[in-house]
């Protein structure tokens, strides 16, 4: 079993739509969680970081933590073609764990 | 203002050969990495160092080697290259090995094994 899990996509949805990207992840004692956005054939930049359950809102990005559920969320507001990159979910247990990503569109 | 730099972006090796991944931050970080990115598989931790003057295996660390040459510097070697080791290397860093802390990534060396 993978630590962390997300879907890999493509998720695709309309400018100007609400754009929803989850993250599950294994283990419990896990304490700090992390989206990073990743450009086609770049780097990862990080964007948000959330370690307390509830949201964290940023801008146009919110992070949302429930770690009875064991599940942490990036919806991203008033979504731009800018925005379509691949979304990586990053979860410590001690070590970093990193998502495979999901592959986000966004159409004009 | 830089970040983290790595060197070089591509590179195309003979299996058998030989070479070095080179990365330097210029934030005063504390802690460095090694990753690789592959189709489907994510991001997996190949080596890091908590701190100047200590390294640690990852996830995936077999056919490397790693070197803290000072703080700023943190090198990944590949002794005798295979083509399974195709892939992009990320170097990474972070204020300090914890918990709380997002990493800043280098721009990623794109490495063919043929």
């Amino acid at each position: 079993q993978k630590e962390v899990e997300q879907n890999s996509g493509p998720l695709s949805v309309p400018e100007g739509a609400i754009a929803s990207l989850n993250c599950t992840y294994s283990d419990r004692v896990s304490q700090s969680f992390f989206w990073y956005r990743q450009y086609s054939g770049k780097s990862p930049e990080l964007i948000m970081s959330i370690y307390s359950n509830g949201d964290k809102e940023d801008g146009r990005f919110t992070a949302q933590l429930n770690k009875a559920s064991q599940y942490v969320s990036l919806l991203i507001r008033d979504s731009q073609p800018s925005d379509s990159a691949t979304y990586l979910c990053a979860v410590n247990f001690n070590k970093f764990y990193f998502g495979s990503g999901t592959k986000l569109n966004v159409k004009p | 203002n830089a970040g983290v730099t790595q060197t070089p972006k591509f590179q195309v090796l003979k299996t058998g050969q030989s070479m070095t991944l080179q990365c330097a931050q210029d934030m005063n970080h504390n802690s460095m990495y090694w990753y690789r990115q592959d189709p489907g598989m994510g991001l997996r931790l190949i080596y890091y160092s908590a701190s100047e003057g200590t390294t640690d295996k990852g996830e995936v660390p077999n056919g490397y080697n790693v070197s803290r040459l000072n703080k700023r510097e943190f090198s990944l070697r590949l002794e005798s290259a295979a083509p399974s080791q195709t892939s992009v290397y990320f170097c990474a860093s972070s204020e300090s090995y914890g918990y709380n802390y997002g990493y800043t990534f280098g721009s990623g060396t794109r490495l063919t094994v043929v």
